[in-house]
């Protein structure tokens, strides 16, 4: 019964290193999803995969990668991480094409960048 | 393109006070209509969700029906409890899109 699994669940990085934010899904979801979160910003769409072997910009897509390793996993990478990029990053997903079927969110990544 | 409107908060209110939580939309065709909670330091959770016009979404005392006419899916609760606090985001999918549309958010905070 696990859902949308993110890791690492808390992370402090300096300016300039890199890192990868993972995410997994057990639900056999198709489409999948990395958002960041800001106070007072509400929820900002970075990229999405509607389906395995394909991935989307979203909205704030710059200094950001992402890669759709297999149905199940959907990473977010950070090459060279910036203040700016401090947030906390929620990984969703869902099954595509389904009426009325909502996001299962994951339980965040806490960025700081220093 | 699509949206979805929220009330500003913080909304605060005593414990046991009624709630109402205003959701506006704009969209072509038909969409599903959803409200997603999240408590402090977690993740968004489903909430109640409805996928046609007059339908009432409810859970854990919370209900919202969708009107098509009004293009509303307000949220409400007869008696708040401390443990309702938390951010409340109305959010619409297209009918057979994947993207979900989400508000901005509006914080809840009931005090005893």
């Amino acid at each position: 019964n696990a859902g949308v699994t993110q890791t690492p669940k808390f992370q402090v990085l300096k300016t300039g290193q890199s890192m990868t934010l993972q995410c997994a899904q057990d639900m056999n979801h198709n489409s999948m999803y990395w958002y960041r979160q800001d106070p007072g910003m509400g929820l900002r769409l970075i990229y999405y995969s509607a389906s395995e072997g394909t991935t989307d910009k979203g909205e704030v897509p710059n200094g950001y990668n992402v890669s759709r390793l297999n149905k199940r996993e959907f990473s977010l990478r950070l090459e060279s991480a910036a203040p700016s990029q401090t947030s906390v990053y929620f990984c969703a997903s869902t099954r595509q094409g389904a009426l009325g079927y909502g996001y299962t969110f994951g339980s965040g990544t806490r960025l700081t960048v220093v | 393109g699509d949206s979805v409107t929220q009330m500003e908060g913080p909304v605060t209110l005593s414990e046991e006070a009624f709630l109402t939580i205003n959701c506006t939309y704009t969209a072509t065709g038909y969409p599903s209509l959803f409200w997603y909670v999240q408590y402090p330091g977690e993740g968004l959770q489903l909430l109640l969700k409805a996928t046609k016009a007059d339908d009432k979404g409810s859970n854990k005392g919370f209900e919202a029906t969708y009107r098509k006419e009004t293009l509303s899916f307000h949220l409400e609760k007869g008696s708040v409890q401390v443990s309702d606090s938390a951010v409340y985001f109305c959010a619409l999918k297209r009918e057979y899109g994947n993207k979900l549309v989400f508000g901005a958010g509006t914080i809840l905070r009931v005090k005893s």
